[in-house]
């Protein structure tokens, strides 16, 4: 089964400072899609970017980014010139591209992001 | 402006009374998702739903049951609460198919006492 991991319980960056969050998961499968999720205190989880795992491209929304390594299986999510707004809690998701399941996520147990003026 | 709304934020039930949580999106979703999220444990899936009448089992489904009689709405339903149900629920819907993004709700925090 497939698992998604995020080893980084709470992170803390300043502001306007860049921080990177991580996640690894675990899975056989060769196509796949990957999400990053922030949930705001107290406000409704959105999407923050997500990854399909065929492109070798990183995807890149703004001041997000990833660094998705396939052969390494891991998917980092780094904010650049983080702001009092980008704190939350961040969730990694994965997707598969193929079986019966009509677009389950499995996510991550999340990163809390604190950000400090 | 893409819209999923909960019926309650706050719930507060007594062991053993039966429990409805309400979920509506207003974008003509055909999937639409309950997941329980709490602190450490991150969201896990209680049920899903594809269509209307139709329904699968997530990872946690055991003391949840869920209907889906139109296609807007997606009511979960915890037969008899229990203290080990309190926690946040959080709805979820999307397009059909596996590229489109899940739009949450705000929440519902259950407490059973």
């Amino acid at each position: 089964a497939q698992t998604v991991t995020q080893s980084q319980p709470e992170m803390s960056v300043q502001e306007a400072e860049t921080v990177t969050l991580s996640c690894t998961y675990d899975t056989s499968e060769s196509d796949y899609y990957l999400f990053w999720y922030k949930q705001p205190p107290s406000r409704q989880m959105i999407l923050v970017i997500r990854q399909e795992a065929y492109k070798q491209q990183n995807a890149t929304e703004n001041r997000f980014s990833v660094n998705f390594q396939k052969a390494a299986k891991s998917f980092s999510l780094k904010i650049s010139d983080s702001q009092l707004g980008d704190a939350a809690m961040y969730f990694c998701a994965y997707r598969e591209y193929y079986g019966g399941s009509q677009g389950n996520l499995i996510f991550g147990k999340g990163t809390k992001l604190s950000v400090k003026p | 402006d893409v819209k999923v709304t909960q019926s309650s934020r706050y719930l507060v039930k007594r062991t053993g009374e039966k429990v409805f949580l309400e979920c509506v999106q207003d974008m003509d979703h055909e999937n639409m998702f309950w997941y329980r999220q709490d602190p450490g444990l991150g969201l896990r899936l209680i049920y899903f739903s594809y269509d209307v009448k139709m329904k699968e089992k997530g990872d946690i489904p055991e003391g949840y049951s869920v209907s889906r009689e139109k296609k807007e709405r997606f009511s979960l339903i915890l037969e008899s609460a229990s203290t080990n149900q309190t926690s946040m629920y959080l709805c979820a819907s999307s397009l059909g198919g596996r590229l489109y993004e899940q739009f949450f709700g705000p929440g519902t925090r259950l407490t059973v006492l």
